[in-house]
């Protein structure tokens, strides 16, 4: 059965420091990722997605990248945080074809930047 | 472009009593219609969807949901609520051709004793 995996599920991070988040699937290949925040009472916002190895596409200009440096893995970096940065971090992950299956997720990374 | 509206950020209603959560949506293209919820703290779950076909549609904890095209709705209705329901409800739309998801803000449903 597919799983995903997400880490860590609580940060407390200080302004301008690195971030990684990190995502991985199993028991699937070459699954279609995304990278979702969902701030407090404004539901989620799609910050990233990636069809395969190397491919991403960004949503929102912002202060996040996005890689995948294998099929099966999704991380999300910051240089930089910023206070904004703060919020609920998703990762989700659906098969390749399969739009009408919807999405599952992980259970997700509380980000605080202080 | 699309755009789902939840029309109701917060939703309470006592135990055993019937509750509507409403979605708009707005398309010019074929779209699937989705239903997750998410309860504190934890990813959200698919609850229902609609692909095509039949416009009413269960889960299988007594959730169902209704596609009007007419309307462009996708409301969710559950005809007797219990506190373990108690969480917060995404309505959704992929379009039948496409990579993205775009999801609504979010009913928090708060069920009371």
């Amino acid at each position: 059965s597919q799983t995903i995996h997400q880490w860590p599920a609580t940060l407390v991070q200080p302004v301008g420091s690195p971030l990684s988040l990190e995502c991985t699937v199993e028991g699937t290949s070459n699954p279609n990722l995304y990278w979702y925040r969902q701030a407090a009472g404004r539901g989620l916002q799609l910050l990233f997605y990636s069809v395969g190895i190397g491919q991403i596409s960004s949503e929102v200009p912002q202060n996040l990248s996005a890689s995948r440096p294998q099929d099966r893995q999704f991380i999300l970096s910051s240089k930089k945080l910023l206070l904004s940065d703060s919020g609920f971090y998703l990762c989700a992950w659906r098969g390749t074809g399969t739009r009408t299956h919807g999405y599952t997720f992980g259970s997700g990374t509380r980000l605080t930047v202080v | 472009a699309q755009s789902v509206t939840q029309l109701d950020s917060q939703v309470p209603v006592f135990e055993e009593a019937p509750v509507e959560l409403r979605c708009n949506y707005s398309s010019s293209v074929s779209v699937y219609l989705f239903w997750y919820v998410q309860y504190p703290n934890q990813g959200l779950q698919l609850l229902l969807k609609y692909l095509s076909g039949s416009t009413l549609v269960e889960s299988i904890n007594g959730f169902e949901a209704e596609f009007n095209k007419s309307q462009t709705s996708f409301h969710l209705r559950k005809p007797s609520v219990h506190i373990s329901d108690t969480a917060e409800y995404f309505c959704a739309v992929t379009l039948t051709g496409g990579f993205k998801t775009i999801f609504g803000a979010g009913t928090r449903l708060f069920v009371k004793a």
